[in-house]
């Protein structure tokens, strides 16, 4: 069955340091993938979208790689913030005949001042 | 411009009654997701919607869940009756285009006693 592993561990870091979390996925070929910013209590918010031919995407800390043979994204966030503490989550597509997303547990990222 | 948005914010009722959540997608989006994230778990799909048509319902648990979106424009999920394992929070996403970005409402938390 189809499914999305990403780091159960909360993962804190030291402020002013590059985050990195993963994503692996296995049994399909998606071809979007995305990542998303959960706070306690609200909706996800989206962040990037990369698609299956694009190898890395960028916005403003943010950078997003996609490895298709490898079925594994990672998403950095540079120069990190307090405010960036949250738990990130990322989405695949699957498509057999219209697109639904699948998501991955999410990964708490605590930045620390 | 409004985000998604979703009524009621919390809801907690007992076991066996009916409870209607309701999304208002962003204005324009013709696609309409339902999704559902139970305690510990990772959010998964319901239905999608393109307009008024059901396009996808393959994660509909069951025959008490029953969605519509008359008109196009609002959709409402109604469970009936409710049971303990319906608890959890139900979002609602929208999107302009099949398989592009989607945007998420802040979610319903509903609690079934």
């Amino acid at each position: 069955s189809q499914k999305i592993e990403q780091n159960s561990e909360a993962l804190n870091i030291q402020e002013g340091k590059t985050a990195t979390l993963t994503c692996n996925y296995t049994n399909y070929s998606p071809a979007y993938l995305q990542w998303y910013r959960q706070d306690p209590g609200r909706g996800p918010v989206f962040l990037l979208l990369i698609r299956e031919n694009e190898k890395e995407k960028r916005k403003e800390r943010l950078k997003v790689t996609f490895d298709t043979t490898l079925k594994q994204s990672l998403f950095h966030i540079t120069a990190s913030q307090p405010a960036d503490s949250a738990t990130y989550l990322c989405a695949l597509d699957t498509y057999s005949g219209t697109y639904k997303y699948i998501f991955g547990t999410g990964t708490r990222l605590k930045v620390l001042a | 411009e409004a985000g998604v948005t979703q009524f009621p914010s919390h809801s907690v009722i007992e076991k066996g009654q009916t409870v209607t959540l309701r999304c208002d997608p962003i204005s324009g989006h013709d696609n309409l997701y339902w999704y559902r994230r139970v305690m510990g778990k990772e959010i998964k799909f319901l239905l999608h919607f393109v307009k008024e048509s059901k396009q996808d319902e393959s994660g509909m648990p069951n025959n008490r869940f029953l969605a519509e979106r008359t008109g196009g424009t609002y959709s409402t999920l109604k469970v009936q009756p409710a049971e303990l394992e319906d608890s959890g929070v139900y979002f609602c996403a929208s999107s302009q285009e099949l398989g592009e970005t989607q945007y998420f409402g802040p979610g319903t938390r509903l609690l079934v006693l």
